[in-house]
């Protein structure tokens, strides 16, 4: 079974640039989790969706971070513009979405930020 | 506000040995708590979990003890191999959650020398 698909794998932008990740979670994973992992932190959800749907995104940036996940399959997650605080690695994971919220989520590998 | 506190930022044992990591936690509505294994360069993986109606979970090497008093937590790994080096997370979720939202610690990196 395929795991969660990120790209890309490391980015370098000058701050006020924009950047986009991508994530494929692994197939027939209706939840859908990005993450912000400081260095020297553990991870911090940023939004969650279900299918296309948005169930939590109390801890989004609103101003400069937005996300998609159209079809509910696939997701993208966009910084405009970047600051140097933002420099993380962004890390997304999904889980079945079932009935229980207890429900295991898996990783992929992320996509490492660095802001100049 | 830190509600989930790993304050070990680093362990090291022998190979062998016992491994025991730490997780301190503020959020008295948590009740389920799992414990995440990184390698470098990977996402994070699932290792073991405990809900808060048990006060141990065991699954192979890799078990782990609730205090709810105490609010603590604790992974020990018997006995531990050098594949175990990795950077170990502490998570929580909260009862009143309906997303199932996980709440970390800032991770422990365990070294097991050979």
């Amino acid at each position: 079974e395929a795991g969660v698909a990120q790209s890309p794998r490391y980015k370098i932008i000058e701050k006020r640039q924009s950047v986009a990740f991508w994530c494929n979670p692994i197939s027939g994973h209706a939840t859908l989790y990005w993450y912000q992992q400081i260095l020297g932190q553990g991870p911090k959800l940023l939004i969650q969706f279900q299918n296309n749907g948005v169930v939590d995104d109390s801890q989004l940036p609103k101003d400069r971070f937005s996300a998609e996940r159209l079809k509910g399959v696939d997701s993208t997650l966009k910084i405009q513009p970047a600051k140097l605080e933002d420099s993380a690695v962004y890390l997304c994971a999904s889980s079945l979405g079932g009935t229980t919220v207890r429900e295991t989520q898996y990783f992929g590998p992320g996509t490492r930020l660095l802001v100049l | 506000d830190q509600q989930v506190k790993q304050n070990s930022p680093s362990l090291s044992v022998q190979e062998g040995r016992i491994s025991i990591l730490n997780c301190d936690y503020t959020n008295s509505m948590f009740d389920y708590f799992l414990w995440y294994k990184k390698y470098p360069a990977e996402g994070p993986t699932f290792l073991i979990s405990i809900s808060s109606i048990k006060d141990k979970n065991e699954d192979g090497r890799f078990t782990v003890f609730l205090n709810k008093s105490a609010k603590h937590l604790s992974l020990h790994i018997v006995p531990s191999q050098p594949g175990d080096s990795a950077v170990y997370f502490c998570a929580a979720s909260d009862i009143t959650s309906n997303t199932g939202k996980l709440i970390f610690g800032q991770g422990t990196t365990l070294q097991v020398k050979p």
